[in-house]
């Protein structure tokens, strides 16, 4: 297994440009969730999905959609980038909502 | 809304020493507490989760307990060696959804 793998690892953007972070897992999990992190701040969650066609929105939702077609995919679009959304980026999936998770290798994001 | 604290925010000690690191949360209502651990510019490994029933789980030199009544959970490394040096992150999971709230982590460093 590949596990959760995130794509690209490192991305320049400038103001006003929209991009997508692609995630994916090969482990048939249900639970799979977007956080950011940054520095002092921690790790916040943006978005979450339960499972294919369903999504609710996180802690800091501002500015990022998601949509989750298939169980493997949970892509994460930046519609208008901004220099708030300079961070670093996971993708994480699950077995269900309460079991242990598992985390992907970070897309480090620079919005100029 | 459920609030994350871990004490102390760094932490140096020379190799060899027994360490605990501590997590606090303000709600009990938690199903599990996953421990992770963070490298310098990677992702998150997952290092233990302790469910809300249990008191205690092991990992080879790590043990993790939890007191869910009073919202507190400790990592103890016993033997630290160099290779354990990194950011160590609590995150207990509750709510509906059963999302991972994170603390700030504890910057490990262990000293040849």
């Amino acid at each position: 297994n590949a596990g959760v793998t995130q794509t690209p690892k490192f991305q320049v953007l400038k103001t006003g440009q929209s991009m997508t972070l692609q995630c994916a897992q090969d482990m048939n999990h249900e639970y799979m969730s977007w956080y950011r992190q940054d520095p002092g701040m921690g790790l916040r969650l943006i978005h979450y999905s339960v499972g294919a066609g369903i999504t609710d929105q996180g802690e800091v939702p501002n500015g990022y959609n998601v949509s989750r077609s298939t169980t493997e995919d949970f892509p994460l679009r930046l519609l208008s980038a901004a220099p708030s959304q300079t961070s670093v980026y996971f993708c994480a999936s699950s077995p269900s909502g309460r079991s242990e998770q598992y985390f992907g290798p970070g897309t480090r994001l620079t919005v100029t | 809304k459920q609030e994350v604290t871990q004490i102390p925010a760094a932490l140096s000690v020379p190799e060899g020493e027994n360490l605990v690191l501590n997590c606090s949360f303000t709600d009990s209502a938690i199903y599990n507490l996953q421990w992770f651990r963070q490298d310098p510019g990677k992702g998150l490994t997952s290092l233990l989760l302790i469910q809300s029933s249990q008191r205690e789980q092991t990992s080879g030199r790590l043990n993790a307990s939890l007191d869910k009544s009073s919202g507190r959970s400790t990592l103890y490394i016993a033997a630290s060696q160099p290779g354990d040096s990194a950011t160590y992150l609590c995150a207990p999971r509750g709510g509906s959804q059963g999302n991972l709230i994170f603390g700030k982590g504890t910057k490990l460093s262990v000293k040849p």
